[in-house]
């Protein structure tokens, strides 16, 4: 199985702060990223695929980088609406796996 | 739009059958597309389960296969999930979701609300 590890684990932030979440996979996984928001009691929503794809209506404040191992999501001027959980999830493998998750709180 | 919404029983004893449904509105799921399942226990990170292709081709997760069943239902327009042998460990929130292929590149969207099942006698 590719381990995906997210960091960090939670993190506290303030409305317009612009914040950083990083996944790295345990063997490369080229571009083969997706990014997950998740809110208490809510269906999960895709962010962003294929490691920099916006998923269409996703605010452009959004955006995800990397490839090979070390992937990121960044949001650039944090809204209220942001606050959640975030995950990664590979698919190089068809056996796909998930990060652990990153919180983001208000701060 | 596409929306999926999961049904079934919320409590399940050990060692019997945990059934769930996701009915699908807004896309015939013969059309294209796998439709699939993940779940969230309590604590717990997200679990890809498996998923079934709309020409009825399956891929399961390997921890799960000898137990799983994930099949299409054209008539009614949705898909099940049937997990064997239950155990605590199977406790979790499942979520249905239709799984999008794209030039070899997969993604889960959308996904449904989630529905809680407790294994527990």
């Amino acid at each position: 199985d590719i381990q995906m590890t997210q960091s960090p684990s939670s993190l506290s932030a303030s409305v317009g702060d612009r914040v950083t979440i990083t996944c790295r996979a345990s063997q490369t996984i080229t571009r083969y990223l997706n990014w997950y928001q998740h809110k208490p009691g809510k269906a999960p929503k895709l962010l962003i695929y294929a490691a920099s794809t916006l998923q269409s209506g996703v605010p452009s404040r959004f955006s995800g980088s990397g490839s090979g191992t070390d992937f990121t999501l960044t949001i650039s001027s944090l809204q209220p609406e942001d606050f959640a959980t975030y995950y990664c999830q590979q698919n190089y493998l068809s056996l796909y796996t998930f990060g652990q998750g990153t919180r983001l709180e208000i701060k | 739009q596409v929306q999926l919404q999961e049904s079934g029983p919320g409590l399940v004893k050990p060692s019997e059958t945990l059934s769930l449904t996701c009915a699908v509105s807004g896309y015939s799921i013969t059309t294209a597309y796998y439709w699939g399942w993940i779940r969230q226990s309590p604590g717990m990170g997200l679990e890809w389960i498996g998923s079934v292709y709309h020409g009825g081709n399956t891929n399961y997760n390997p921890s799960l296969r000898n137990r799983l069943t994930v099949s299409l239902d054209p008539s009614k327009n949705q898909f099940s999930l049937k997990l064997t042998s239950v155990t605590a460990a199977d406790t979790a929130v499942y979520y249905c979701v239709r799984d999008v292929d794209s030039e070899h590149f997969n993604w889960f969207d959308p996904w449904g609300q989630g529905t809680l099942v407790v294994v527990s006698s």
